[in-house]
């Protein structure tokens, strides 16, 4: 799986958006960009993915550059409950199921 | 959703002894279960990869004889630590692929299991 770089951490205010970004200029077409997150003390979760267009679902919204080297993931309104380690990763579907977590952004919301 | 569990959350035990857990597919059936360990501010690592009724294909530097795996059905995968030492004290985690979706690759975690060896 080609590789990913993301900051080891963000802080954001409670009620504000966040912007989380992934760079990942050695993707290649086929790969999905998945984010997932940890809670503390929890298993990841799913949080979203795509291949070339934005994705909007009811957690976050994924921007993806146009050239596919970078990606965002954008929290609305962070809520304390949004404190948790985000993971981006890129899937070769169908390369096989498993994934390969980096060190993600440990993200912290201040009330 | 597709929900995934983990029985136990929490086991605490004396060194040398074994220790089962186990992964459960609870409203999807899984084609493959991965099990991961994670130690504390760490990110998770990749044990191995169970698929059913075969045996597990375990990462570089996982003792397969040490972290047995037992993949029995399309919902259950166990994972025993056999005479397990302080050293493998961790958080581990499961996670299942749906059968149904393995165009986009999702995956479903449990909770995790919090390992102690005393």
């Amino acid at each position: 799986d080609a590789k990913t770089t993301q900051p080891n951490s963000m802080e954001s205010n409670e009620e504000e958006p966040v912007h989380l970004p992934c760079n990942h200029s050695t993707i290649s077409g086929t790969d999905y960009i998945h984010w997932y997150r940890q809670l503390p003390s929890q298993g990841p979760e799913y949080v979203i993915h795509g291949l070339t267009s934005n994705v909007n679902n009811r957690m976050a919204s994924l921007a993806i550059a146009e050239d596919r080297k970078s990606s965002t993931l954008i929290l609305h309104r962070a809520t304390l409950r949004d404190a948790a380690v985000y993971y981006c990763i890129l899937r070769d579907v169908p390369g096989g199921n498993m994934l390969t977590f980096g060190g993600g952004t440990r993200l912290m919301v201040k009330p | 959703g597709a929900v995934v569990s983990q029985h136990p959350s929490r086991v605490i035990c004396k060194s040398g002894t074994s220790v089962k857990i186990e992964c459960r597919s609870l409203d999807f059936q899984a084609t493959t279960m991965f099990w991961y360990r994670q130690f504390p501010k760490k990110s998770l690592m990749l044990m191995a990869t169970s698929n059913e009724g075969s045996k597990a294909t375990y990462e570089q530097g996982v003792e397969k004889d040490k972290f047995l795996i037992n993949h029995a059905s399309l919902t259950l995968s166990t994972l025993t630590v056999t005479s397990a030492h302080p050293e493998d004290s961790s958080f581990y985690i499961c996670s299942a692929s749906h059968l149904r979706e393995v165009d986009t690759d999702t995956q479903y975690f449990g909770p995790g299991t919090r390992l102690t060896v005393l």
